[in-house]
């Protein structure tokens, strides 16, 4: 079965200082993972997604994540926070087996960024 | 601008009334998921449709919530009756099957349910 861990429930960083969310995924063959972040009362955006292309992976906002088979993990950063970047982040594994294809998200972790 | 669009967004009811929320995905998908979202549970996976047709909903309560899709433009979630407990942000969200395309999906701004 597949699963996803974000090891964090909170992170705070201050503005310009670097962000490191981390997350790591359990799943019995090649999953497809995402990045999705959440502003206050708003919907999902999709950050950015690996599906087995380069194992570092570039999305929007300057966000990167970087794929590690043997670490199953998919931890997202990015060089400088910006205050825009407070919100929710949510990490995602999907199938790709058969004909399942459900996503299944993380906890998500909630960024904050101090001035 | 392609994108998913959810009715209404706001519905506040009456605990028992009967609340039905409507989803267009964009054209083209052929997978639809409904979301519920709460401060206490996160992001619950509902049930999800592929071609129209159920794949898993093992995340509903049969007893009072139904999920349709009458046709390839719409999707439905009905609770009847609604209770308390059902107020959260009820999301819908539509993509591409694996082998078909990129596997994310795009979301909704979602619909936010209040049962008093």
């Amino acid at each position: 079965a597949q699963s996803v861990t974000q090891l964090d429930s909170h992170v705070s960083v201050s503005e310009g200082t670097p962000v490191l969310l981390r997350c790591n995924y359990s799943s019995s063959y090649s999953p497809s993972l995402f990045w999705y972040v959440q502003h206050p009362n708003k919907g999902l955006q999709l950050l950015l997604k690996y599906t087995s292309a380069a194992t570092l992976v570039k999305g929007i906002n300057g966000f990167e994540a970087e794929f590690k088979k043997s670490e199953t993990s998919f931890h997202l950063t990015k060089p400088s926070a910006h205050m825009s970047d407070a919100a929710e982040y949510f990490c995602v594994v999907s199938g790709q087996r058969g004909s399942q294809g459900n996503l299944i998200f993380g906890k998500g972790t909630k960024l904050s960024v101090k001035p | 601008d392609a994108r998913v669009t959810q009715t209404p967004r706001h519905k506040v009811t009456e605990m028992g009334q009967e609340v039905t929320m409507r989803c267009q995905p964009i054209l083209g998908h052929n997978t639809v998921f409904w979301y519920r979202q709460t401060m206490m549970q996160g992001l619950e996976l509902l049930a999800y449709f592929r071609n129209r047709a159920p794949l898993d909903d093992s995340g509903m309560p049969k007893d009072r919530f139904s999920a349709e899709m009458p046709d390839a433009t719409l999707a439905t979630l009905k609770i009847q009756p609604s209770e308390p407990r059902d107020s959260a942000v009820y999301f819908c969200a539509s993509g591409l099957s694996p082998g078909q395309g990129d596997t994310e999906a795009f979301f909704g701004q979602g619909t936010r349910l209040t049962v008093v």
